[in-house]
């Protein structure tokens, strides 16, 4: 099975500074990867993915990810946040399932807080 | 608007009660999944149903259960055997169960024990 981690619980950033939030993944087969942002009592928004191609992915609202294969990382940056952006990060990988498939295994989540 | 619908937004359940979580797409999607979230833990596989008519254990699926008898609608009933249900229930769904498929969320139900 595959595991995602995401080594930073929280991450507190002035606004307008830079953020990298950290992924990192368990496979030594092909991945596809995700981050999704998730605002206070609601639900998932897809950021971005990785399926293949270009190591560098670029998503909603400023935010891009850079997959790096020799480092099992797929991390997370916007280069001026907005105190907007304050919620959780979540990163995932996309695997097959038994009976066919597949499942989304997520990272332990990243708490984003941007302080004026 | 296309999308995902759950309700209710909380619910609350009493010792040894069932209760039953709606989740409804109009996406058209033939996928759909149940997550479970706790803080901390980030989010865990329930069920997953890949088309009408069939769905899949997925990690965490004792003391639940699902049915899938239309596309649009996946209901996931904790039973009175799951023994810690306090947690933010999360429906999804996606075209296809493919790998690089694009998971899109619901709202969320909380759901808390009495």
């Amino acid at each position: 099975a595959q595991s995602v981690t995401q080594l930073d619980s929280q991450v507190p950033v002035f606004e307008e500074a830079p953020v990298e939030l950290r992924c990192n993944y368990s496979s030594s087969v092909s991945v596809y990867l995700f981050w999704y942002v998730q605002y206070p009592n609601q639900g998932l928004q897809l950021l971005l993915k990785y399926l293949s191609g270009s190591t560098l992915v670029k998503g909603i609202n400023g935010f891009e990810a850079e997959f790096n294969k020799s480092q099992t990382s797929f991390h997370l940056r916007k280069p001026s946040v907005h105190i907007s952006d304050t919620a959780e990060y979540f990163c995932a990988v996309s695997e097959r399932v038994t009976g066919g498939g597949n499942k989304l295994t997520f990272g332990t989540g990243t708490q984003l807080k941007v302080e004026l | 608007d296309g999308g995902i619908t759950q309700s209710p937004k909380y619910l609350f359940r009493k010792e040894g009660q069932n209760v039953t979580l709606s989740c409804e797409q109009n996406l058209n999607h033939d996928a759909m999944y149940w997550y479970r979230q706790d803080p901390g833990q980030g989010l865990r596989l329930i069920y997953y149903s890949q088309i009408v008519n069939d769905f899949q254990k997925g990690d965490i699926a004792e003391g639940y259960s699902v049915s899938r008898e239309k596309k649009e609608s996946f209901p996931l009933t904790v039973t009175s055997a799951q023994k810690n249900p306090t947690a933010f229930y999360l429906c999804a769904s996606s075209m296809r169960s493919g790998r690089g498929e694009t998971q899109y969320f619901g709202p969320g139900t909380r759901l808390l024990v009495l």
